[in-house]
């Protein structure tokens, strides 16, 4: 069975600064994609951006960025210029694209961001 | 263009009471996935379900949870004789075929006295 781990679970930033949030997983399989989603105060899960694993390319959005190592099973997320409104709990999930089960997404425990003015 | 949407948002039962928890998809979206968020934790996947199919329902408690998702009308999750330990929030999550983005709805908190 898959695993996640977010080793972290608490992380603080100063606004304007960057912070990067660690990610590993354990799977037997080739084929996967990688997200990391975003749960505010309000609970709404949000999808912040997303890897597939055949890509070489690290995923990008706006301030959001990954690095994806996929020999060492490792996805961090990269926060740059953090805002206010980035402060959140961030989970990390792993979800296989071959075999039966490519519909289950499974989360790590998540890593609660402050960002401090 | 409506999200997925959840009702209630906040659900509070006594202990042996049935919990009802509903889950509109997204338009055109016939998957439906209903995950368990425990405090201080991370989503669990609970079931997987199709217009009145039920495809995985292996992250289920085996006894007092049940889930449907009829021809007409929202999915339903369903807890008979709640205890505290069902105190979580409980997520559903919509999708246009299996292997599809998921996309959430905003969370039922049902909390068990």
């Amino acid at each position: 069975a898959q695993t996640v781990t977010q080793s972290q679970p608490e992380m603080s930033v100063q606004e304007a600064e960057t912070v990067t949030l660690s990610c590993t997983y354990d799977t037997s399989e080739s084929d996967y994609c990688l997200f990391w989603y975003k749960q505010p105060p309000s609970r709404q899960m949000i999808l912040v951006i997303r890897q597939e694993a055949y890509k070489q390319q690290n995923a990008t959005e706006n301030r959001f960025s990954v690095n994806f190592q996929k020999a060492a099973k490792s996805f961090s997320l990269k926060i740059s210029d953090s805002q206010l409104g980035d402060a959140a709990m961030y989970f990390c999930a792993y979800r296989s694209r071959s075999g039966g089960s490519n519909y289950k997404l499974t989360f790590g425990k998540g890593t609660l961001l402050t960002v401090n003015p | 263009n409506a999200g997925v949407m959840q009702n209630p948002r906040h659900l509070v039962r006594r202990r042996g009471q049935e919990a009802r928890l509903r889950c509109s998809p997204m338009k055109g979206h016939s998957h439906v996935y209903w995950y368990r968020q425990l405090p201080e934790e991370g989503l669990k996947f609970m079931v997987y379900l199709q217009k009145e199919n039920i495809i995985d329902e292996s992250g289920m408690p085996k006894e007092r949870f049940s889930a449907e998702f009829p021809k007409e009308g929202p999915s339903i999750l369903r807890i008979q004789q709640v205890v505290r330990g069902d105190s979580a929030a409980y997520f559903c999550a919509s999708s246009l075929q299996g292997y599809n983005e998921q996309f959430f709805g905003p969370g039922t908190r049902l909390t068990v006295l």
